[in-house]
């Protein structure tokens, strides 16, 4: 079975541009999480998409916002986006909402200048 | 609400030495207990987890963690390191009720010296 993707691996973007960042689950899998890792903050969750319901969200700015489709894959967009906001980000598929075994893709690395 | 506290956040380590990375949780529920590693420019792989039945979990490349319930506590061992164990390891905490995300530890990294 193919693992978690995402794409793309590597963005530039500069303050105040938008982007969206999209990752594709492991397939069967319809629970989709989204996290940021930054050095100084560690792993912090985003947002947790299941059968295309947002079912968890965690302590972020509306300008975070994500959204997944009838065939799992979701979406993430940061709009407005600041310097702070230059993170790994990592999506993490399961088989169902309540399963906590979590599997990984290997991340978006964004940077904003 | 649970949390986790890896007490090291650096941990060198001779090759072929014994190593411990110690992770310690709170919560007032029961919980299901992950170790994950990051290996540079990567994302996280599963390395071992807790769910229920045995204390004692071991993963395919010879890392193991005890359960310890009375004292909130996951430790991370492995016998002999290798220098690919050289990594970054994250101890995470779920509880078994609802639908809660994972809550991760800071991380460990993991430096094994030649």
């Amino acid at each position: 079975k193919a693992g978690v993707t995402q794409t793309p691996r590597y963005l530039i973007k500069t303050r105040g541009q938008q982007v969206t960042l999209s990752c594709s689950p492991i397939s069967g899998h319809r629970s989709v999480s989204w996290y940021q890792q930054t050095p100084g903050q560690g792993l912090q969750f985003l947002f947790e998409y299941f059968s295309e319901t947002q079912r968890n969200k965690g302590n972020f700015p509306g300008r975070f916002s994500g959204r997944q489709f009838s065939n799992s894959r979701s979406e993430m967009n940061v709009s407005t986006l600041e310097l702070g906001d230059s993170a790994l980000y990592l999506c993490a598929s399961s088989s169902t909402s309540g399963e906590k075994t979590q599997y990984f893709g290997p991340g978006t690395r964004l940077l904003v200048l | 609400a649970q949390s986790v506290t890896q007490l090291d956040s650096q941990v060198p380590v001779f090759e072929e030495a014994p190593v411990e990375l110690r992770c310690n949780y709170s919560s007032s529920v029961s919980v299901y207990l992950f170790w994950y590693v990051q290996y540079p420019n990567q994302g996280l792989q599963l390395l071992l987890k807790y769910l229920s039945g045995s204390t004692l979990v071991e993963s395919i490349n010879g890392f193991e963690a005890e359960f310890n319930k009375s004292q909130t506590s996951f430790h991370l061992r492995k016998p002999s390191v290798h220098i690919s164990d050289t990594a970054e390891y994250f101890c995470a905490v779920s509880d078994v009720r609802g639908n809660t995300p994972l809550v991760f530890g800071k991380g460990t990294r993991l430096s094994v010296i030649a």
